[in-house]
């Protein structure tokens, strides 16, 4: 079993839209939830950090954690094209290290 | 967000050579830096923990022989591909942290061994 499983898409949404990424753990000692946004050929760009259960939101963009079910989400309100991205989960344990998600492709239809 | 600075962003290299992979954390001190290689639609994999000061930390199947890793300075960790060929072809991506959390990638190296 991954520690990190996520489904890899692909998703295609209508322009407005909102997109809902999600994934789960296995690691219970995991701490700090993190998303990432990857455009093609480019590194990945934080977009979210939390290490609380609960939700944590910055503009369009809502991360939701849920530490009991080992479910963490994220939510892409009125979607843009300019969306249109590979969007990856990571979490960290105490070693620091990244445990990533396979990544979910989202194309956001004008 | 802190700024990470990885250079080249793409190389070209013959095989059986060397090519040097440089990371930078530009507006923080960073003690350890991590290197990552990524497939094509695949997510990334740790390859190595790179440490100020002291030894890489590598993942298990990762030859310390073939990547090798220097962490010089605070704000510089380079990763040297050796005597590369073209299974070594890749995209090639380096993060460091200014904290506990909130890891920061740079912008990756796509690496191509003809």
């Amino acid at each position: 079993q991954k520690e990190v499983e996520q489904d890899p898409g692909p998703l295609s949404v209508p322009e407005g839209a909102i997109v809902s990424l999600n994934c789960t753990y296995s690691n219970s000692a995991f701490q700090y939830f993190m998303w990432y946004r990857q455009y093609s050929r480019k590194g990945p760009e934080l977009l979210m950090y939390t290490y609380s259960s609960g939700n944590k939101e910055d503009g369009r963009f809502t991360a939701q954690v849920d530490k009991s079910s080992k479910y963490i989400s994220l939510f892409i309100r009125d979607s843009q094209p300019s969306d249109s991205a590979t969007y990856l989960c990571a979490i960290q344990g105490d070693d620091y290290k990244l445990s990533f998600g396979a990544g979910t492709t989202v194309t956001v239809r004008a | 967000g802190a700024v990470v600075s990885q250079h080249p962003s793409w190389v070209i290299c013959k095989s059986g050579t060397s090519v040097k992979i440089e990371c930078r954390s530009l507006d923080f001190q960073a003690t350890t830096m991590f290197w990552y290689r990524q497939f094509p639609k695949q997510s990334l994999m740790l390859m190595a923990t790179s440490n100020e000061g002291s030894k890489a930390t590598y993942e298990q199947g990762v030859e310390k022989d073939k990547f090798l890793i220097n962490h010089a300075s605070l704000t510089l960790s380079t990763l040297t591909v050796t005597s590369a060929h073209p299974e070594d072809s890749s995209f090639y991506i380096c993060s460091a942290r200014p904290g506990p959390a909130r890891a920061f990638f740079g912008q990756g190296t796509r690496l191509t061994v003809v």
